[in-house]
């Protein structure tokens, strides 16, 4: 699996969008972008994937630049609620998926 | 469903006991996995198995041992625990398809070695 970067923490002011930056230089042509998080002490849970095209759903939007060398998760209205961390990883198949130490969102009211 | 399910949900060990931290999942999932999360850390994967009779080791599978005699359940076995498996287990579980891997974690087991 390609290696990702992500700032190590951030802030976001509730009610605002947050948008979580993640660095991919090296993914290959077949390995999808997927985000996940984990709200304190829990397991992490899935958000979101994409491979070439933007991606929605009910929780977040997904935005790949066109050469994938990078991309933004947008939490459209972050609530105190959003605050987790969230591994952004680059991944093909059905291998373990490589978790780094992600980017702690915290949101403020 | 209830999704991926680990028992218990704490433990405390004393140095050289031995104890099976349970997962089952009801998904009719065909992968499953084992990481640990020490604290402020990523996860790191300790085993994973792509099906019933087949496992495989992680990155950090000493001191550990699993089976998979069913598609539901995968085991995790710590024989003679050490200080250092002090740490946050969690349980994870992916169906078996091309391209796209949605994992599923359970809520985890917190176990202390003392």
């Amino acid at each position: 699996d390609a290696k990702t970067t992500q700032p190590p923490s951030m802030d976001c002011a509730e009610g605002r969008a947050a948008n979580l930056p993640c660095n991919h230089s090296t993914i290959s042509g077949n390995e999808y972008v997927y985000w996940y998080r984990q709200i304190h002490s829990q397991g992490p849970q899935y958000i979101i994937h994409g491979l070439k095209n933007n991606e929605t759903n009910e929780m977040a939007s997904l935005i790949i630049t066109e050469d994938r060398k990078s991309s933004t998760l947008i939490l459209p209205h972050a609530t105190l609620r959003d605050t987790a961390v969230y591994y952004c990883i680059a991944h093909s198949g059905n291998t373990p998926l490589v978790f780094g130490k992600g980017t702690r969102l915290s949101v403020i009211a | 469903n209830a999704g991926v399910t680990q028992t218990p949900k704490f433990r405390i060990l004393k140095i050289g006991q031995s104890m099976t931290l349970q997962c089952t999942q009801d998904m009719n999932h065909n992968y499953m996995y084992w990481y640990r999360q020490d604290p402020g850390m990523g996860l790191k994967l300790i085993y994973y198995s792509v099906g019933a009779g087949i496992t495989d080791k992680g990155e950090v599978p000493n001191g550990y041992n699993v089976s998979r005699s069913t598609t539901e359940d995968f085991p995790l076995r710590l024989e003679l625990a050490a200080p250092s498996q002090t740490s946050v287990y969690f349980c994870a579980s992916t169906k078996s398809r091309t391209g796209v891997n949605e994992q599923f974690f359970g809520p985890g087991t917190r176990l202390t070695v003392l």
